[in-house]
């Protein structure tokens, strides 16, 4: 399958700090990118949809201008939480979206990154 | 609301068995059908996709689809204890956004 790398795989910061995550799409172009937050032996929580060149879409309760994210290129996307709390604390995964069309696209996901905020 | 309903478990099978992991969903027009297979402290892993009615084999798994029902099922055959795991089913939700279940636990027993 298409490969997606997220970097890096664990951040532990201090309180009010800023943390950038970024995920790239290693052998495909992704028009569209995903992410998630989950939370421990909870599902995937969709937070935004990241589309190349242009502004992201984000959930309904998630903060845009927290979570900020960039889809400059079509292999890359990156997620800044800006001035962490202890609360944004979570497991954050990025996907992108291989495939045209509805009946052939898959989605693959990053590894991941475990943030700890202090 | 679209939803995708998983059971959530822990579904316990003794190794060599069959698992059997189900998903119900509520937006008929979803075209898309996704497993993934997530271990603890890691992200999901796709383990197969399918588009139309009927099953598709990838190796021990089979996937079926059964739109009408809107039900799709995974099976796995001669469970292995590395198959324990979470599976998540997810669905396209439209404009390119997946739902996914909340996962069912599956635990094979050596």
């Amino acid at each position: 399958g298409a490969v997606v790398s997220q970097h890096p795989s664990r951040v532990i910061c201090k309180s009010g700090t800023s943390v950038k995550i970024e995920c790239r799409s290693l052998d495909f172009q992704a028009t569209t990118m995903f992410w998630y937050r989950q939370f421990p032996k909870k599902s995937l929580m969709l937070m935004a949809t990241s589309n190349e060149g242009s502004k992201a879409t984000y959930e309904q309760g998630v903060e845009k201008d927290k979570f900020l994210i960039n889809h400059a290129s079509l292999t890359l996307s990156t997620l800044t939480v800006t001035s962490a709390h202890p609360e944004d604390s979570s497991f954050y995964i990025c996907s992108a979206r291989e495939g045209g069309a509805r009946t052939n696209e898959k989605l693959f996901f990053g590894s991941g990154t475990q943030l700890s905020v202090l | 609301q679209k939803e995708v309903e998983q059971n959530s478990g822990p579904l316990s099978v003794p190794e060599g068995a069959i698992a059997s992991l189900n998903c119900t969903y509520s937006d008929r027009v979803s075209q898309s059908f996704f497993w993934y297979r997530q271990y603890s402290g890691k992200s999901p892993e796709l383990i197969m996709s399918i588009y139309s009615n009927g099953d598709k084999e990838d190796g021990r798994f089979t996937a079926q689809l059964n739109k009408a029902s809107q039900y799709v099922s995974l099976l796995i055959r001669d469970s292995q204890p590395s198959d324990s795991a979470t599976y998540l089913c997810a669905v396209d939700g439209g404009t390119y956004k997946y739902i996914f279940g909340t996962g069912t636990r599956l635990k094979v027993l050596a």
